[in-house]
């Protein structure tokens, strides 16, 4: 199993351009999140989908849409990116039952000019 | 979900214990104490949770007090490998699993 991968690993966008981070589970998870990471800081739920043909909004989701495609795929979109995105994205998959524990995938390091 | 108070930073020897204590004065009666940690930017990594009885895995032991508004994770023989940020959680056992972080303990494990 791959687990949660994400793609791109890094990517460099000046403002205004758009960009769609992808991640994919092969768990057979219900729900996937995506969080962003600041410098210094804890994580932060942008959105989420609970199962697939739901999405919810977390915490910061201005600024992001997002989709789930299937069960395996929840993608991020920045439709015009601003230097305030730049952060590190992670994406994750929950398993519900006796530990109920999220896995996160690497990261996307995002950064906008 | 009840907040969580941890201290910024702690140090610790290589070999022994790490004690990372928690508050969360305000948990209700439903919620969970879930421990996490994060590795040099990787992605935050599962450690163990538990509702009131103490919890052991192969990583770490929980231990939550009788009152439930603390906990501590004890990490039984640290290594380098264990320098991390470690985040406290607490929320309701849900279909939807949403986790809110908070700013972590850093943990510093020295030679």
């Amino acid at each position: 199993n791959a687990g949660v991968t994400q793609t791109p690993k890094f990517q460099v966008l000046k403002t205004g351009q758009s960009m769609t981070l992808q991640c994919a589970q092969d768990m057979n998870h219900n729900s996937m999140y995506w969080y962003r990471q600041d410098p210094g800081m804890g994580l932060r739920l942008i959105y989420y989908s609970a199962s697939e043909g739901t999405t919810d909004k977390g915490e910061v989701p201005n600024g992001y849409n997002v989709s789930r495609l299937n069960k395996r795929e929840f993608s991020l979109r920045l439709e015009s990116a601003a230097p305030s995105q730049t952060s590190v994205y992670f994406c994750a998959s929950y398993r519900a039952g006796a530990y109920n524990e999220q896995f996160f995938g690497p990261g996307t390091r995002l950064t906008v000019l | 979900d009840a907040k969580t108070t941890q201290p910024p930073s702690m140090d610790c020897a290589e070999g022994r214990a790490a004690n990372l204590p928690c508050n969360h004065s305000t948990i209700s009666g439903n919620e969970y104490v879930y421990w996490y940690r994060q590795i040099h930017s990787q992605g935050p990594q599962y450690i163990i949770h538990g509702l009131k009885n103490n919890e052991t895995n192969e990583m770490a032991s929980l231990i939550i007090t009788e009152d439930r508004k603390s906990s501590t994770l004890i990490l039984p023989h640290a290594t380098l490998r264990d320098t991390a940020v470690y985040y406290c959680i607490v929320r309701v056992a849900s279909n939807t699993g949403k986790l809110i972080f908070g700013q972590g303990t850093t943990l510093q494990v020295k030679p």
